[in-house]
């Protein structure tokens, strides 16, 4: 069984350019989660996201960052004109119910220059 | 939301040591899993452990629910068990459903 997959990796930006990072869940699972983690910081949670439906965003930034699900293909983690401060790891995990363990993808290293 | 705190923030051991993490969150939760991130950033999934022990190789992990802690427990350590651990809780009720709150981990170097 393929696990969570993310990509890019690493995904390098100019500030104001925008940034698609991608997520597949695990075959069977049908609950997406994304995080951030900051230089020398642990992991926070941004959003949690049902097919076609947002859950939680209560830890995503109102401005610039969006998220989706949709029916068909990966889930979409969107961040309009990156600033400095959006450097970070952004990690997908996913679960096929909620409160059940998550399983979590290899992450993409966002670079802004 | 759930305060989660893990001590020590720093452990250096020589090979062959054995080392004991502890985690501890201020309320009850029903979801409780121990990651090991790698020096290359990935996350490993070591345990869930809502409750009770579990063992899996030179690694082992006991959860007491009722007194909100949970430990990890590595044994005979290689170097390749450097990286940083995180403990995260996550609870099935109201608004905070479906998240995990994270410490800020532990940093194991384990020279050779």
């Amino acid at each position: 069984n393929a696990g969570v997959m993310q990509n890019p990796r690493h995904l390098v930006r100019r500030r104001g350019q925008e940034a698609r990072l991608r997520c597949s869940p695990m075959k069977g699972h049908s609950h997406v989660y994304w995080y951030r983690q900051l230089p020398e910081e642990g992991l926070k949670f941004m959003v949690y996201l049902q097919k076609e439906n947002i859950i939680d965003e209560s830890g995503m930034p109102k401005e610039r960052f969006s998220a989706e699900f949709p029916k068909e293909g990966p889930s979409i983690l969107r961040i309009q004109q990156v600033v400095r401060g959006d450097s970070a790891a952004y990690f997908c995990a996913s679960s096929p119910q909620g409160s059940q363990p998550q399983h979590f993808g290899d992450g993409t290293r966002l670079s802004i220059l | 939301g759930i305060q989660v705190e893990q001590s020590p923030p720093d452990l250096i051991l020589q090979e062959g040591a054995n080392s004991t993490l502890r985690c501890n969150f201020s309320d009850s939760v029903n979801n409780l899993q121990w990651f090991h991130q790698n020096p290359w950033g990935q996350l490993i999934n070591l345990f869930y452990i809502p409750s009770g022990t579990k063992q899996n190789g030179r690694l082992s992990a006991t959860t007491v629910a009722t007194e909100r802690y949970s430990l990890l427990y590595i044994s005979s350590s290689q170097t390749t068990d450097s990286g940083v651990y995180f403990c995260a809780v996550g609870t099935d009720r109201g608004s905070t459903l479906g998240r995990l709150y994270f410490g800020r981990g532990t940093q194991l170097t384990v020279w050779p």
